[in-house]
């Protein structure tokens, strides 16, 4: 079955970098993009970007660019989202999820805590 | 810049009927927002419902149904139960292969 692990839980000062991985497993890794999205404490949900498993494109929106790096590891099976000049307002929990095409992210990872505190 | 619109709450009685809306903020949803609908329970990843308008998702029972409603796309939920308490977002397509989630809807089941 379609799994993905995230890395655990980080705690970063303002200024600080996160690099948050996200293995995927139990399909093609390079059939599908891998999106970003990221929730606040008590907040919504805040869609960031996404990285293609095949050619390792990419995208991220408006507000996280310049701030947000996406890479992939395809032996691996690995995407990393790397978000820097962290404020605390980026204190959130970060997810990956699989997307499959018409806005469906079917498969998500467990979330990853990011707190950015001095 | 774009931003997609929820009714932040909503109540249904057990076994009833409730819909909830997603709209923007200038102009009108359509199918070419390709909109998407994702329940989230506390402490958990968002679960998707519909995507594509109004294709459920695996799994998903029946009685969640999505649809284009006047200017919005709006998901409904016929014959609600108490574990569909819970919050609900939907997701628009805003072109350049990227989506903006609205600001999420909490469904009382009571």
């Amino acid at each position: 079955q379609v799994q993905l692990v995230q890395s655990g839980a980080e705690v970063k000062k303002p200024g600080a970098s996160v690099k948050v991985s996200c293995k995927a497993s139990g399909y093609t890794f390079s059939s599908y993009a891998l999106h970003w999205v990221r929730q606040a404490p008590g907040q919504s949900l805040e869609y960031m970007g996404w990285i293609a498993g095949g050619n390792g494109d990419t995208k991220s929106s408006q507000k996280f660019q310049g701030r947000v790096t996406m890479t992939r590891d395809t032996s691996a099976g690995t995407v990393y989202m790397e978000l820097s000049s962290l404020r605390s307002e980026d204190t959130a929990v970060y997810y990956c999820t699989r997307g499959v095409g018409g806005g469906n992210l079917d498969n998500w990872g467990q979330g990853t805590l990011v707190t950015v505190s001095s | 810049q774009t931003v997609v619109t929820q009714e932040p709450s909503f109540s249904v009685s057990p076994g009833g009927t409730v819909t909830l809306t997603c709209g923007l903020s200038s102009g009108s949803v359509s199918t070419n927002f390709y909109p998407s609908w994702y329940q989230q329970t506390p402490g958990q990843p968002p679960r998707a419902l519909i995507y594509n308008t109004n294709t459920r998702s695996f799994g998903v029972p029946a009685r969640f149904s999505g649809s284009i409603l006047g200017d919005k796309a709006a998901l409904t939920i016929t014959g609600a139960q108490a574990d569909d308490e819970c919050d609900y977002y939907c997701m628009l397509s805003v072109g350049g292969g990227l989506w903006e989630f609205g600001g999420g809807a909490k469904l009382t089941v009571l």
